[in-house]
């Protein structure tokens, strides 16, 4: 079963808008951490923003945020006035005690390619 | 230099060929990872080494062999390779701390990858 879905295979957004990439995932671990990493044309993953299970609060980094919602099993990633160079491919990971890739690895969804436009 | 760094950045070898790629932290880390990126596949975990020890093996094919001399560099020896192993490899590294609950200091950093073609 996938872990970790991502429904939006591609987003265009209008510069200065904000956008919302959707994650929902599945763990039946209490402790498990979700992540946002951002894959430029040059292939490097660029972390973003971190939120743990147990964090009462939504992650919050410049103008990234995450709306965590944990009962629906969503942690939707929310950049705000998006600019060009937020054009990318964004992904969501999750690490749990029983990921896939044993208890270290992160499970990765399919991701979501970004673009925005002028 | 800082981060992870990745060498070579592209790499075109035969299936005959024996290869190597390096990666190099300088985070102060204790973990490191390789993983591979297909082309219309998620991110797939291959090797984890965890001071120096391997804990992690992915029923990774042997034609992709693992090395870690010390915490801070990490490489995989590449060897008769097929066509369908052409892939971003990436490498990344953590803190690694066994038995606590997950939390931020798990993240993980990458470097910028290799880029492999295997004709």
């Amino acid at each position: 079963a996938q872990k970790i879905t991502q429904t939006q295979p591609g987003m265009f957004v209008q510069e200065k808008e904000a956008v919302t990439l959707d994650c929902t995932y599945d763990t039946s671990d209490p402790s498990y951490g979700l992540f946002w990493y951002k894959q430029p044309s040059s292939g490097e993953m660029i972390f973003l923003i971190y939120q743990g299970s147990y964090d009462q609060q939504n992650a919050t980094e410049g103008r990234y945020s995450l709306n965590f919602q944990k009962a629906r099993k969503s942690a939707n990633l929310v950049i705000s006035a998006s600019q060009l160079g937020d054009s990318a491919m964004y992904f969501c990971a999750m690490r749990d005690m029983n990921s896939g890739g044993g208890a270290d690895g992160l499970t990765f969804g399919k991701g979501t390619h970004l673009i925005i436009q002028p | 230099e800082t981060g992870v760094t990745q060498t070579p950045r592209h790499l075109v070898m035969g299936m005959t060929n024996k290869k190597s790629l390096k990666c190099e932290q300088h985070l102060g880390h204790n973990a490191m990872y390789w993983y591979k990126q297909s082309a219309k596949k998620p991110l797939e975990l291959m090797f984890v080494y965890s001071l120096e020890e391997r804990v992690e093996n992915n029923s990774v094919p042997s034609r992709f062999s693992p090395e870690c001399p010390n915490s801070s560099h990490l490489f995989l020896h590449l060897h008769t390779l097929q066509p369908e192993d052409s892939a971003l490899y990436l490498c990344a590294s953590s803190l690694r701390r066994t038995g606590l609950a997950v939390n931020r200091w798990d993240t993980q950093y990458f470097g910028p990858g290799t880029r492999l073609t295997v004709l």
